[in-house]
Protein backbone atom coordinates (compact mmCIF):
# COMPACT_ATOMS: atom_id res chain seq x y z
CA UNK A 1 0.00 0.00 0.00
CA UNK A 2 0.78 3.96 0.00
CA UNK A 3 -1.52 5.71 2.30
CA UNK A 4 -0.43 9.03 3.16
CA UNK A 5 -2.64 10.78 5.80
CA UNK A 6 -3.28 14.63 6.01
CA UNK A 7 -4.30 16.52 9.61
CA UNK A 8 -6.16 18.21 10.45
CA UNK A 9 -9.06 17.59 7.78
CA UNK A 10 -10.96 20.58 7.94
CA UNK A 11 -9.52 23.68 10.56
CA UNK A 12 -11.20 27.05 11.44
CA UNK A 13 -9.46 29.43 12.19
CA UNK A 14 -9.61 33.93 12.95
CA UNK A 15 -7.68 36.18 10.65
CA UNK A 16 -3.95 36.83 12.06
CA UNK A 17 -3.59 33.18 13.07
CA UNK A 18 -1.03 30.38 12.87
CA UNK A 19 -2.23 26.86 11.16
CA UNK A 20 -0.48 23.55 11.12
CA UNK A 21 -1.06 20.86 8.65
CA UNK A 22 0.43 17.63 8.85
CA UNK A 23 1.50 15.08 6.15
CA UNK A 24 2.06 11.52 7.07
CA UNK A 25 3.21 8.46 4.57
CA UNK A 26 1.99 5.69 7.12
CA UNK A 27 3.10 2.95 5.29
CA UNK A 28 6.31 3.81 3.47
CA UNK A 29 8.99 6.27 3.43
CA UNK A 30 8.96 9.69 1.43
CA UNK A 31 11.94 10.95 -0.41
CA UNK A 32 10.02 13.84 -1.57
CA UNK A 33 6.95 15.23 -0.27
CA UNK A 34 4.92 18.04 -2.06
CA UNK A 35 2.05 20.74 -1.50
CA UNK A 36 -0.66 21.60 -3.61
CA UNK A 37 -3.54 23.92 -3.15
CA UNK A 38 -6.66 23.56 -5.08
CA UNK A 39 -9.73 26.48 -5.41
CA UNK A 40 -13.11 24.99 -5.87
CA UNK A 41 -13.60 23.50 -9.06
CA UNK A 42 -10.24 23.98 -10.16
CA UNK A 43 -7.36 22.03 -10.91
CA UNK A 44 -4.00 21.46 -8.26
CA UNK A 45 -1.69 24.04 -7.88
CA UNK A 46 2.16 23.03 -6.71
CA UNK A 47 2.77 24.92 -3.84
CA UNK A 48 6.45 23.53 -3.23
CA UNK A 49 8.56 20.43 -3.21
CA UNK A 50 10.08 19.27 0.00
CA UNK A 51 12.88 17.17 1.10
CA UNK A 52 13.77 15.40 4.05
CA UNK A 53 16.25 17.37 6.05
CA UNK A 54 16.76 20.38 3.12
CA UNK A 55 14.70 23.36 2.90
CA UNK A 56 11.57 23.72 0.18
CA UNK A 57 11.67 24.81 -2.80
CA UNK A 58 8.82 27.18 -3.53
CA UNK A 59 6.79 27.55 -6.74
CA UNK A 60 7.32 30.86 -8.59
CA UNK A 61 4.29 33.31 -6.93
CA UNK A 62 4.32 31.28 -3.55
CA UNK A 63 5.39 33.66 -0.15
CA UNK A 64 7.81 31.19 1.47
CA UNK A 65 7.39 32.90 4.63
CA UNK A 66 3.69 33.03 5.08
CA UNK A 67 3.62 29.28 3.81
CA UNK A 68 6.52 27.34 5.83
CA UNK A 69 7.18 23.79 5.19
CA UNK A 70 9.27 21.69 7.22
CA UNK A 71 9.73 17.99 6.38
CA UNK A 72 11.70 16.58 9.73
CA UNK A 73 11.48 12.73 9.05
CA UNK A 74 11.19 10.87 5.68
CA UNK A 75 7.70 9.99 7.20
CA UNK A 76 6.20 13.95 8.03
CA UNK A 77 5.82 17.19 6.53
CA UNK A 78 4.35 20.19 7.55
CA UNK A 79 3.07 23.22 6.30
CA UNK A 80 2.52 26.13 8.45
CA UNK A 81 0.15 29.23 7.44
CA UNK A 82 1.51 31.90 8.99
CA UNK A 83 -0.90 35.04 9.72
CA UNK A 84 -3.47 33.58 7.99
CA UNK A 85 -5.95 35.89 6.24
CA UNK A 86 -9.07 35.16 4.58
CA UNK A 87 -7.66 34.78 1.15
CA UNK A 88 -5.71 31.72 1.98
CA UNK A 89 -8.95 29.54 3.00
CA UNK A 90 -8.59 26.83 0.70
CA UNK A 91 -8.05 23.13 -0.25
CA UNK A 92 -4.59 22.42 0.88
CA UNK A 93 -3.76 18.69 -0.48
CA UNK A 94 -0.19 16.88 0.12
CA UNK A 95 1.63 14.20 -1.85
CA UNK A 96 4.54 11.94 -1.12
CA UNK A 97 6.60 9.72 -3.27
CA UNK A 98 8.28 6.50 -2.37
CA UNK A 99 12.46 6.37 -1.23
CA UNK A 100 12.83 3.37 -4.24
CA UNK A 101 10.73 3.84 -7.36
CA UNK A 102 9.33 7.07 -6.75
CA UNK A 103 7.59 8.74 -9.93
CA UNK A 104 4.13 8.00 -8.87
CA UNK A 105 2.72 10.41 -6.01
CA UNK A 106 0.65 9.11 -3.18
CA UNK A 107 -1.74 12.08 -2.14
CA UNK A 108 -3.81 12.56 0.98
CA UNK A 109 -7.28 13.28 1.72
CA UNK A 110 -6.60 16.90 2.29
CA UNK A 111 -7.44 19.50 4.30
CA UNK A 112 -10.20 22.31 4.29
CA UNK A 113 -9.05 25.65 5.79
CA UNK A 114 -11.28 28.55 5.97
CA UNK A 115 -10.17 32.07 7.72
CA UNK A 116 -12.37 34.34 9.24
CA UNK B 1 7.90 24.67 -19.89
CA UNK B 2 5.35 21.56 -20.23
CA UNK B 3 1.77 22.35 -20.24
CA UNK B 4 -1.15 19.74 -20.14
CA UNK B 5 -4.71 20.51 -22.08
CA UNK B 6 -7.99 18.73 -21.26
CA UNK B 7 -10.37 20.16 -23.48
CA UNK B 8 -13.38 18.81 -22.09
CA UNK B 9 -14.87 20.02 -18.74
CA UNK B 10 -17.53 17.92 -18.51
CA UNK B 11 -18.83 14.53 -19.82
CA UNK B 12 -21.74 12.45 -19.13
CA UNK B 13 -22.39 9.12 -19.98
CA UNK B 14 -25.10 6.41 -18.86
CA UNK B 15 -23.76 3.32 -16.56
CA UNK B 16 -22.28 0.28 -18.40
CA UNK B 17 -21.21 2.89 -21.35
CA UNK B 18 -17.50 3.06 -22.69
CA UNK B 19 -16.76 7.02 -22.42
CA UNK B 20 -13.65 8.63 -23.60
CA UNK B 21 -11.53 11.56 -21.80
CA UNK B 22 -9.11 13.74 -24.01
CA UNK B 23 -5.58 15.00 -22.78
CA UNK B 24 -3.19 16.38 -24.72
CA UNK B 25 0.46 18.06 -24.02
CA UNK B 26 3.70 19.77 -25.24
CA UNK B 27 6.76 19.07 -23.79
CA UNK B 28 10.55 18.94 -25.71
CA UNK B 29 11.37 16.52 -23.17
CA UNK B 30 11.84 12.81 -24.60
CA UNK B 31 11.57 10.57 -21.31
CA UNK B 32 8.70 11.52 -19.29
CA UNK B 33 5.70 9.83 -17.43
CA UNK B 34 1.86 10.59 -17.78
CA UNK B 35 -0.76 9.85 -15.06
CA UNK B 36 -4.44 9.74 -14.92
CA UNK B 37 -5.87 10.37 -11.34
CA UNK B 38 -9.09 10.66 -10.34
CA UNK B 39 -10.74 12.65 -7.78
CA UNK B 40 -13.98 12.09 -6.04
CA UNK B 41 -16.52 14.00 -4.55
CA UNK B 42 -14.62 12.98 -0.93
CA UNK B 43 -11.71 14.90 -2.95
CA UNK B 44 -8.93 12.32 -2.45
CA UNK B 45 -6.96 11.81 -5.39
CA UNK B 46 -6.62 8.24 -6.57
CA UNK B 47 -4.06 7.02 -8.78
CA UNK B 48 -6.17 5.66 -12.06
CA UNK B 49 -3.32 4.79 -14.78
CA UNK B 50 0.58 5.59 -15.11
CA UNK B 51 2.41 5.49 -18.36
CA UNK B 52 5.97 5.62 -19.16
CA UNK B 53 6.92 7.25 -22.80
CA UNK B 54 9.35 4.79 -23.44
CA UNK B 55 7.31 2.27 -23.45
CA UNK B 56 5.10 1.87 -26.89
CA UNK B 57 2.38 -0.56 -25.10
CA UNK B 58 -0.52 1.37 -23.98
CA UNK B 59 -1.37 1.23 -19.76
CA UNK B 60 -4.35 -1.11 -19.04
CA UNK B 61 -5.94 -1.48 -15.22
CA UNK B 62 -8.74 -3.34 -15.25
CA UNK B 63 -11.77 -1.25 -17.07
CA UNK B 64 -9.34 1.84 -17.30
CA UNK B 65 -6.98 1.75 -20.13
CA UNK B 66 -5.03 4.30 -22.69
CA UNK B 67 -3.85 5.71 -26.01
CA UNK B 68 -0.63 6.83 -25.93
CA UNK B 69 0.42 8.65 -29.07
CA UNK B 70 3.47 9.94 -28.72
CA UNK B 71 4.32 11.88 -31.88
CA UNK B 72 0.77 13.38 -31.40
CA UNK B 73 1.20 13.65 -27.89
CA UNK B 74 -2.03 12.90 -26.87
CA UNK B 75 -3.21 10.76 -23.64
CA UNK B 76 -6.76 9.73 -23.80
CA UNK B 77 -8.41 7.81 -21.03
CA UNK B 78 -10.82 4.92 -21.85
CA UNK B 79 -13.25 3.88 -19.47
CA UNK B 80 -15.23 0.86 -20.31
CA UNK B 81 -17.88 -0.55 -18.55
CA UNK B 82 -18.99 2.76 -16.27
CA UNK B 83 -20.10 2.89 -12.94
CA UNK B 84 -22.08 5.23 -10.71
CA UNK B 85 -18.26 4.88 -8.73
CA UNK B 86 -15.91 6.18 -11.67
CA UNK B 87 -18.35 9.76 -10.78
CA UNK B 88 -15.59 11.97 -10.15
CA UNK B 89 -13.45 14.50 -11.40
CA UNK B 90 -10.21 13.18 -13.76
CA UNK B 91 -6.93 15.36 -13.67
CA UNK B 92 -4.57 14.14 -16.82
CA UNK B 93 -0.57 14.87 -15.51
CA UNK B 94 2.97 15.05 -16.45
CA UNK B 95 5.87 14.73 -15.01
CA UNK B 96 9.86 14.85 -16.21
CA UNK B 97 11.61 12.13 -15.85
CA UNK B 98 14.89 13.57 -14.98
CA UNK B 99 15.02 16.46 -12.33
CA UNK B 100 12.16 17.64 -9.86
CA UNK B 101 9.56 14.71 -9.88
CA UNK B 102 6.73 17.94 -10.24
CA UNK B 103 3.60 16.67 -11.56
CA UNK B 104 2.38 19.24 -13.73
CA UNK B 105 -2.05 19.25 -13.79
CA UNK B 106 -4.59 19.32 -16.57
CA UNK B 107 -8.12 21.39 -15.63
CA UNK B 108 -9.66 18.61 -15.46
CA UNK B 109 -12.80 16.67 -16.59
CA UNK B 110 -15.62 16.31 -14.67
CA UNK B 111 -17.18 13.08 -15.45
CA UNK B 112 -20.72 12.07 -14.63
CA UNK B 113 -21.78 8.71 -15.02
CA UNK B 114 -25.73 8.26 -14.94
CA UNK B 115 -28.05 5.20 -13.73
Amino acid sequence: GAVVSQHPSRVICKSGTSVKIECRSLDFQATTMFWYRQFPKKSLMLMATSNEGSKATYEQGVEKDKFLINHASLTLSTLTVTSAHPEDSSFYICSASKLAGGQTQYFGPGTRLLVL
Amino acid sequence: AQTVTQSQPEMSVQEAETVTLSCTYDTSESNYYLFWYKQPPSRQMILVIRQEAYKQQNATENRFSVNFQKAAKSFSLKISDSQLGDTAMYFCAFMKQVGAQKLVFGQGTRLTINP
